[in-house]
Parts: C-alpha cells; sequence; structure tokens
C-alpha cells in the first residue's frame, strides 16, 4: 500500500492565482480530512469528509473548498490564494471516525503564497 | 476553546535522560486521545493512543503515556532520551478534532 500520498510536495502561488492540492489514499478509508500547520499553532482542521459526497467544515475553512467524488481522493481547492494561505498542508485518513482510530497522515505539501 | 493543551513548546533534554511532554484533555473531551510524532519534513505518525482499555499506554520507541483521569493528563514519557527523539510531538483528542500546538524536544548529546 502506498498509504496516503499528496502532490504536488512544495508550490508557490501568487496572489489571486487558484490551485487544487490532491489527496489520495488506498486503504479504503472512509474518513479523511485535510489539516493546515503554521508555527506554534499546531494543526488546525480545515475540512473532512466522513465519505464519499459527504464533506463538512472544521475549524478554519474559509478560503478552502473540498469534494469527495470517490472513497480514495479528497482534493482541496485554494479559489483565490492569499498570503494568510501560506502554510503546511497535510492530508489524513481513518477508517471510519471512532475513538479507537489511527489517523494515518501524508508527506505534507508546503505552499507558498506571495 | 481547545481541547487540548500541550504545556511546553520547547522542551530540551541530555542524551540518556527522562523525557516528559505534558498534555492536559478539557473534561469535555471524550477520554480517548493520542500521541503523534513528527520528524522533520514529514507527516505525523502515531506514537501511541489511549482508549480506555489501560491507563497506562505503551507505544513505539519506547515511549509511554499515563492517562490520569483525576488530573485531565495524558503525558508523555520515555525512561532515557535518544538523539533520534529529536522531532515535534502533537497531543490529539480523537475524531474531528484541532490537535495540541505541538511541542518541540530537542536532545542535547
Amino acid at each position: 500500500n502506498a498509504g496516503v500520498t499528496q502532490t504536488p510536495k512544495f508550490q508557490v502561488l501568487k496572489t489571486g492565482q487558484s490551485m487544487t492540492l490532491q489527496c489520495a489514499q488506498d486503504m479504503n478509508h472512509e474518513y479523511m480530512s485535510w489539516y493546515r500547520q503554521d508555527p506554534g499553532m499546531g494543526l488546525r482542521l480545515i475540512h473532512y469528509s466522513v465519505g464519499a459526497g459527504i464533506t463538512d467544515q472544521g475549524e478554519v475553512p474559509n478560503g478552502y473548498n473540498v469534494s469527495r467524488s470517490t472513497t480514495e481522493d479528497f482534493p482541496l481547492r485554494l479559489l483565490s490564494a492569499a498570503p494568510s494561505q501560506t502554510s503546511v498542508y497535510f492530508c489524513a485518513s481513518s477508517y471510519v471516525v471512532a475513538p479507537q482510530e489511527t489517523q494515518y497522515f501524508g508527506p505534507g505539501t508546503r505552499l507558498l503564497v506571495l | 476553546a481547545q481541547s487540548v493543551t500541550q504545556l511546553g513548546s520547547h522542551v530540551s533534554v541530555s542524551e540518556g535522560a527522562l523525557v516528559l511532554l505534558r498534555c492536559n484533555y478539557s473534561s469535555s473531551v471524550p477520554p480517548y486521545l493520542f500521541w503523534y510524532v513528527q520528524y522533520p519534513n514529514q507527516g505525523l505518525q502515531l506514537l501511541l493512543k489511549y482508549t480506555s482499555a489501560a491507563t497506562l499506554v505503551k507505544g513505539i520507541n519506547g515511549f509511554e503515556a499515563e492517562f490520569k483521569k483525576s488530573e485531565t493528563s495524558f503525558h508523555l514519557t520515555k525512561p532515557s532520551a535518544h538523539m533520534s527523539d529529536a522531532a515535534e510531538y502533537f497531543c490529539a483528542p480523537w475524531g474531528k478534532s484541532t490537535f495540541g500546538d505541538g511541542t518541540t524536544l530537542t536532545v542535547k548529546p
């Protein structure tokens, strides 16, 4: 299994540009989520999905859209990038949302918005 | 308000010394807690998790954590630090929740 994969690893955008961060998992996990990691602020939940066709907002959803058309993929879209979105983005998945379930994380995407 | 609080953003120990990383949780949080480790330029990976089966939880790489309801704590410990333990450590409640702010562990030779 490849686990959780993310592309690209690094991206530079200009303010106002749009882009999609890709996330895929091959573990047949129902639950997938996106976090952003900023210095001194830990990981904050952006959006999550409990299954194909179902998404919901996390703590910091503004400026981001998601969709879940398949179990495997959970892309994160930035429609109009802003410097405040400069961050490291992690995608994670788990089999289900249950107390004992471990989340598996991708290697991250480093985004710089100029 | 954050549901877990990590005390100390940076901890420095000497190689071979005890490692203690502190995590306190809100009493409103269901008692299922995780510790994750993040090595430089990598994603997070699970160290250990508490799911109410036993209050003392043993994880990978010699780490363990004890769930103390009376203190609402889930501190992470390791008896003897190794240089390879240098990383950032995150305490997290289960499910759709935000992680703690993280504690960076430095190990001095």
